[in-house]
C-alpha cells in the first residue's frame, strides 16, 4: 500500500535552535518529493522538491534531503524563527500513468520565544 | 495577481442542504483540485480536472460533483450534505498536471 509516515507529530523547539523532521514512504514507483509549509489558517505552500536522482536541496534555511534507497526523507530547519511555527507536509509523487500523489499527515512544528 | 481564492471562507450547514464551493485562479494553469483536509490525516483528493474540460474522480469523490466552468475556475457541490463532510476544504492549481500545487485558503465546512 502506497503510504507516506511522517514524524513526529508535533515538536516543540526554542527559536534559533535547528530541528529535523522526518519522512518515510512505501510509494512505487517513485517520480519525486516534495515538503511544503502549511502555515495555521492557510494552505500548503512548497518549500522544495527532489526528484529521484537528488539527495539535496536547500531553501534558504530549509534544507531536504532524499535516501531513495531507504525512501526516507528529511527537511532540516536551520536557526528556526517564530514565523517556522506551521505544518510540515511531506508529499510523493508517483511515477504512473496519469499522475498519484500521496500527502503524509504533517508534523506540527512550535517555534517558542 | 491573487493565485488561487476560494468562496466563502466559512459555512455552516445542516444535513440535507446543499451548497457550492467556488474555487478560481488566475496563473493561467491547466489543471486544479479539490482536496479535503481532516485532522490527523493528510490532504485527500476529492475530484480533479486535469484541463479545461475534463474532470476525474480522486481517492474520495462520494457524496460531491465538480464543475470544470472555464480554464479559471473549478467548483465543489455537496448536494446533500452529511456531517462526514465536515472538513478544511482546499482547491489548487498547476501548470499542468502533477506539477507543483498552489493551493487557496481554504473553506471551513461545518455540516450539523
Amino acid at each position: 500500500k502506497n503510504q507516506v509516515e511522517q514524524s513526529p507529530q508535533s515538536l516543540i523547539i526554542l527559536e534559533g535552535k535547528n530541528c529535523t523532521l522526518q519522512c518515510n514512504y512505501t510509494v512505487s514507483p517513485f517520480s519525486n518529493l516534495r515538503w511544503y509549509k502549511q502555515d495555521t489558517g492557510r494552505g500548503p505552500v512548497s518549500l522544495t522538491i527532489m526528484t529521484f536522482s537528488e539527495n539535496t536541496k536547500s531553501n534558504g534555511r530549509y534544507t531536504a534531503t532524499l535516501d531513495a534507497d531507504t525512501k526516507q526523507s528529511s527537511l532540516h530547519i536551520t536557526a528556526s524563527q517564530l514565523s517556522d511555527s506551521a505544518s510540515y507536509i511531506c508529499v510523493v509523487r508517483l511515477r504512473a500513468g496519469g499522475f498519484k500523489t500521496i500527502f503524509g499527515a504533517g508534523t506540527r512544528l512550535f517555534v517558542k520565544a | 495577481n491573487a493565485g488561487v481564492t476560494q468562496t466563502p471562507k466559512f459555512q455552516v450547514l445542516k444535513t440535507g442542504q446543499s451548497m457550492t464551493l467556488q474555487c478560481a485562479q488566475d496563473m493561467n494553469h491547466n489543471s486544479m483540485y479539490w482536496y479535503r483536509q481532516d485532522p490527523g490525516m493528510g490532504l485527500r483528493l476529492i475530484y480533479y480536472s486535469a484541463s479545461e474540460g475534463t474532470t476525474d474522480k480522486g481517492e474520495v469523490p462520494n457524496g460531491y460533483n465538480v464543475s470544470r466552468l472555464n480554464k479559471r475556475e473549478f467548483s465543489l457541490r455537496l448536494e446533500s450534505a452529511a456531517p462526514s463532510q465536515t472538513s478544511v476544504y482546499f482547491c489548487a492549481s498547476s501548470e499542468v498536471q502533477g506539477e507543483t500545487q498552489y493551493f487557496g485558503p481554504g473553506t471551513r465546512l461545518l455540516v450539523l
